[in-house]
């Protein structure tokens, strides 16, 4: 069955860096495109990145555009997200999700960022 | 960028009442919109597609309908199970920008 594993979450100063990762499992990895979402405590969804396939294509939220990278490595079914100058606004849970045509059809179970001096 | 104006924001209904909850987009976005269900402390759950597509597993008393900027998502009769947060998202062009979500709670 599908498995997505987000890792990597934590507590960061503003400022900081830190890098997600989600591992994947259960279907063939390099077939589809995927996105990262987040979620403020007690606040909605906002979508952050995308990246296609094959990793040659991505695409930013405008407010974590020059700060954010996303990127993917097939070989090991992963997805990645390096966040830097990470501000308090920043703080969420990170979602990544599997993208099927128009939606994202499996969603992980979330990591933590906490961004606080 | 499109907006995407989820209403209402929360709703409070019975077990068995009809609920629907709408979304207006922007600008047209064809049937490119998806609708997603989530539970509290949990990840969001897809339920319909492109518009009106029911994911495989999802029940029957979910339905969407709608196309351009005009979107509704109906539960035809609430179960125990369904008081959750929606979202609706547009996946037409980035960024793709989600609803403000509706609560449905329980009267």
């Amino acid at each position: 069955q599908v498995e997505l594993v987000e890792s990597g979450g934590g507590l960061v100063k503003p400022g900081g860096s830190l890098r997600l990762s989600c591992l994947a499992s259960g279907f063939t990895f390099s077939d589809n495109y995927m996105n990262w979402i987040r979620q403020a405590p007690g606040k909605g969804l906002e979508w952050v990145s995308y990246i296609s396939s094959r990793g040659t294509m991505t695409n930013y939220a405008d407010s974590v555009k020059g700060r954010f990278t996303i990127s993917r490595d097939n070989a090991k079914n992963s997805l990645y997200l390096h966040m830097n100058n990470l501000r308090v606004e920043d703080t969420a849970v990170y979602y990544c999700a599997r993208g099927v045509t128009g939606a994202d059809d499996f969603w992980g179970q979330g990591t933590l960022v906490t961004v606080s001096s | 960028d499109i907006q995407v104006t989820q209403s209402p924001s929360s709703v409070s209904a019975f077990v068995g009442d009809r609920v629907t909850i709408t979304c207006r987009a922007s600008q047209g976005i064809g049937t490119w919109l998806a609708w997603y269900q989530q539970m509290p402390g949990k990840a969001p759950k897809l339920l319909i597609s492109s518009a009106s597509t029911l994911q495989s597993g999802v029940p029957s008393r979910f339905s969407g309908s709608g196309s351009g900027t005009f979107f509704t998502l109906t539960i035809s009769s609430l179960q125990p199970e369904d008081f959750a947060n929606y979202y609706c998202q547009q996946a037409s062009i980035f960024p793709r920008t989600f609803g403000q979500g509706t609560k449905v709670e329980m009267k």
